[in-house]
């Protein structure tokens, strides 16, 4: 069963630092890595999706990684601001008769301080 | 265009009733996600939908729980004799189809309370 974990939980930076969330998934069987940002009574929002054969992705401040075989992703926030303040949530989708389901982290807590 | 819409925004409950949860996909994705976030938890997959397809079932956590969707279009989803352990973040995602690469569009979300 895929398990997904993400450190830190919760991050606190001053505006304008760059930082790094971290995901980490039990089976690297994967069709694709996903990165959201969720937003109070706002839902998700897809930031950038990485497909298996590729190594990372990037859109505009954000860059993320993978590194299938060791299970890996991380994303990364240049110059962050405090409008970037969100839950950060990593999910990836696997392979076989159920490829459809994302499996979540439960999430990096950002806060950035003006 | 419009996103996934879903209704109510909040719903406060007593033990023991039931609720119902509706979501609209958006136009033309035929497939159609249920997922469930506690706090303190990840999303939880509950169910999925896939044009006329049978539903895959499987994430629901118990027969108290169901779900519909109508026309390929809007979904229900219904808990019956609600417990306090229900109290969650309901989300409602589509997306065009099930392929591997397909991206899911999420709505807002229904936080359902039960007392």
């Amino acid at each position: 069963k895929q398990e997904v974990t993400q450190i830190p939980a919760a991050l606190s930076v001053p505006e304008g630092e760059n930082l790094v969330l971290n995901c980490s998934f039990t089976d690297s069987a994967i069709y694709n890595l996903q990165w959201f940002r969720q937003d109070p009574g706002k839902g998700l929002t897809s930031l950038l999706l990485i497909q298996s054969s590729q190594r990372e992705q990037t859109s505009g401040r954000l860059n993320a990684s993978l590194d299938k075989s060791s299970g890996r992703s991380t994303l990364y926030i240049a110059a962050s601001q405090p409008g970037d303040s969100a839950t950060y949530l990593c999910a990836v989708k696997g392979y076989g008769g159920s490829n459809y389901k994302l499996t979540f982290g439960k999430g990096t807590l950002l806060t950035v301080n003006p | 265009g419009a996103g996934v819409s879903q209704s109510p925004s909040n719903k406060v409950t007593e033990k023991g009733k039931d609720v119902e949860l509706r979501c609209d996909p958006i136009s033309g994705h035929t497939a159609l996600y249920w997922y469930r976030q506690s706090l303190g938890q990840g999303l939880e997959f509950l169910i999925y939908f896939q044009g006329n397809s049978a539903p895959d079932k499987s994430g629901l956590p118990s027969d108290r729980f169901s779900a519909e969707r109508t026309g390929g279009s809007v979904s229900t989803l219904t808990i019956q004799r609600t417990q306090q352990e229900d109290s969650a973040v309901y989300l409602c995602a589509s997306s065009f189809a099930d392929l591997g690469t397909d991206t899911q569009y999420f709505g807002p979300g229904t936080r359902l309370t039960v007392l």
